[in-house]
């Protein structure tokens, strides 16, 4: 079945590390998004790339990272530079294609816990 | 910039009891609009969608209709169960078609 994975589903860090967390889709779609969740704030976009090697930051980039080296995978990069950093982090994908009509289809998120 | 308003929740009702969940939005031109739900612990999943002003979206009982006059894109279920418990999320896609704007979610309680 086609789908998103994202890995591992709980994670924790000590504050001052580097955590990334993984994100691979086997939909064939262009575009991939990182969105943050926090209790009563909905998704903030963090980053999202519509083709491979390109990237843009979204509304909340600052203390993140991320490649985009294949098209099946997006990882994101929680620096210690991010000064809240414990969330419900989500990714996405759609089609590039007629991309204004395409919903996204997300993974099951990863929780992020820094302590 | 574009945004989207949703109803505060938690919205709470009786199995059977008639759904309406508030959404608005501000955007330039004409977005399409989507609902999505989220079920404890997991991501989200797309409920039901409308590309143009007038159209109806509706799945698994869930309608809701483009209102442009409005700016309005609410959620309606004729009869809830308990199983519909989930958050809400109301979203637009802007004009240049690159990402999602989300509104802040409205949790759902149906009791028995």
């Amino acid at each position: 079945d086609g789908g998103i994975t994202q890995s591992p589903k709980y994670l924790f860090r000590k504050e001052g590390q580097n955590v990334t967390l993984s994100c691979e889709q086997n939909l064939n779609h262009d575009a991939m998004y990182w969105y943050r969740q926090d209790p009563g704030q909905g998704l903030r976009l963090i980053y999202y790339s519509q083709i491979v090697n390109d990237f843009q930051k979204g509304d909340i980039a600052e203390g993140y990272s991320v490649s985009r080296e294949k098209k099946e995978s997006f990882p994101l990069t929680v620096t210690s530079a991010q000064k809240n950093p414990t969330a419900f982090y989500l990714c996405a994908s759609r089609t590039a294609a007629d991309s204004y009509n395409s919903p996204l289809h997300f993974g099951n998120g990863t929780r992020l816990t820094v302590t | 910039g574009d945004s989207v308003t949703q109803m505060e929740g938690p919205v709470t009702l009786s199995e059977e009891a008639f759904l309406t969940i508030n959404c608005t939005y501000t955007a330039t031109g004409y977005p399409s609009l989507f609902w999505y739900v989220q079920y404890p612990g997991e991501g989200l999943q797309l409920l039901l969608k409308a590309t143009k002003a007038d159209d109806k979206g509706s799945n698994k009982g869930f309608e809701a209709t483009y209102r442009k006059e409005t700016t309005s894109f609410h959620l309606e279920k004729g009869s809830v169960q308990v199983s519909d418990s989930a958050v809400y999320f109301c979203a637009l896609s802007d004009q240049g078609g690159n990402k999602l704007v989300f509104g802040a979610g409205t949790i759902l309680r149906v009791k028995s």
